[in-house]
């Protein structure tokens, strides 16, 4: 079945540990997003691709990074730098023209204590 | 940052009650719009993206209408169900920001049975 995946669904970690947070999708998409969630912010965006090798800071980049080596995957770390953490995070993919659905994958929420 | 701007903020209606969102953005240099249903414990689901000005669209008891001149787009529920329950996000792409996909904060709709 196509779709995308994160892993994993819960995520603990000691406040000045680096995490990373899995994203994977089997739909031929080309572009991949990663956006956070706080309550009552809504959906924010962290870093988005649009092909592989290539990525663009979102409204809330500071303290995270990306990379995208592969078309399938698009991970996120949470570094250090990171001041608030904790949150849901959710990883969507679409066709890179963005006229088509997004989809998105079932989240990770990162405890960070 | 965009503004897209989503009103009201929540609602709570009886069941078979109509009810209508808005989600506002900026009207200058519009590519698409695309609205999603997020259930509890669930991914977003894709409702409808919407490209062109005046574009109506309709899926079963909801549907949705776009005005880009003016900047603002319209989700209808037609006799709403306990069912219809959830948060219903719009989200815009402004045109030549590389497909950036930015959310507003949703609307939180509660039907009561």
């Amino acid at each position: 079945d196509g779709g995308i995946t994160q892993s994993p669904k819960y995520l603990f970690r000691k406040e000045g540990q680096n995490v990373t947070l899995s994203c994977e999708q089997n739909l031929n998409h080309d572009a991949m997003y990663w956006y956070r969630q706080d309550p009552g912010q809504g959906l924010r965006l962290i870093y988005y691709s649009q092909i592989v090798n290539d990525f663009q800071k979102g409204d809330i980049a500071e303290g995270y990074s990306v990379s995208r080596e592969k078309k399938e995957s698009f991970p996120l770390t949470v570094t250090s730098a990171q001041k608030n953490p904790t949150a849901f995070y959710l990883c969507a993919s679409s066709t890179r023209q963005g006229t088509t659905e997004a989809f998105f994958g079932q989240g990770t929420r990162l405890t960070v204590v | 940052i965009l503004n897209v701007e989503q009103s009201p903020q929540s609602l709570h209606v009886q069941e078979g009650d109509s009810t209508n969102f808005t989600c506002s953005f900026p009207s200058s240099n519009f590519y698409a719009l695309h609205w999603y249903r997020w259930e509890t414990a669930k991914s977003p689901e894709a409702l409808f993206v919407m490209t062109l000005n005046g574009d109506e669209k309709k899926k079963g008891r909801i549907s949705a209408t776009l005005n880009t001149k003016e900047g603002y787009s319209y989700l209808y529920i037609k006799g709403s169900q306990p069912e219809d329950s959830a948060t219903y996000l719009c989200a815009f792409i402004r045109g030549g920001s590389n497909y950036k996909l930015t959310f507003g904060k949703g609307t939180l709709l509660t039907v009561n049975p």
